[in-house]
């Protein structure tokens, strides 16, 4: 499958300050990526769906202004969590979909994920 | 909204044992995904789905897309200890384009 790289795998954060998540698609190219939260013992919570060149669509109950999502190019999208809270700490994955693929059946394929801890 | 059920939530089995898991929704799904996630990882993509009845295998995994398009199951078959992790299923509905909706995942727990 296509390979989504996620940095960095672990990241510990003052309350207050802002942090940096990258998703890379390494071998296609993405004009769609996703990303998601996911707490202990719980499923996947889509945030946001970020968009190559465009604004970002997020789910109903997600601060735009918390939660930035950059997609300058087809291979990296960003999501910075600004003025970072404890409760802000989680299991942050990004997931990309292969634009070249003809078919309609095109699948997302997930980043190694981003653990958050803000103290 | 669309939810997905997913169950058995847990299970405990010994190596060499068959298991069975499923998602059921009240809704309809154009797409079925199983994913396998490992602490600390992302989910890795198993078995996708894509049309009504079908049964498709990966190794010892099989999965079906139900017929009503509102449930899917995963079987694997003669556990080894490798198979320990969280699987989820998801289900894609709005068109080719549209969003995934998770279920809560299915730990599986294999003793040797």
């Amino acid at each position: 499958g296509a390979v989504v790289s996620q940095h960095p795998s672990r990241v510990i954060c003052k309350s207050g300050t802002s942090v940096k998540i990258e998703c890379r698609s390494l071998d296609f190219q993405a004009t769609t990526m996703f990303w998601y939260r996911q707490f202990p013992k719980q499923s996947l919570m889509l945030m946001a769906t970020s968009n190559e060149g465009s604004k970002a669509t997020y789910e109903q109950g997600v601060e735009k202004d918390k939660f930035l999502i950059n997609h300058a190019s087809l291979t990296l999208s960003t999501l910075t969590v600004t003025s970072a809270h404890p409760e802000d700490s989680s299991f942050y994955i990004c997931s990309a979909r292969d634009s070249r693929q003809s078919t309609w059946n095109t699948e997302a394929f997930f980043g190694q994920g981003t653990r958050l801890t803000v103290v | 909204g669309q939810q997905l059920n997913q169950s058995p939530q847990s299970m405990f089995i010994q190596e060499g044992e068959d298991v069975s898991m499923n998602c059921t929704s009240s809704s309809i799904f154009n797409t079925w995904l199983w994913y396998k996630q490992d602490p600390g990882e992302g989910p890795v993509l198993l078995i996708a789905l894509y049309k009504a009845g079908e049964l498709t295998s990966n190794g010892r995994l099989t999965a079906q897309f139900g017929i009503t398009r509102k449930d899917s199951f995963l079987n694997i078959s003669a556990s080894i200890p490798s198979d320990v992790g969280i699987y989820f299923c998801a289900g894609r509905y709005g068109g080719s384009q549209g969003n995934l909706i998770f279920g809560k995942g299915t730990k599986l727990s294999v003793k040797p």
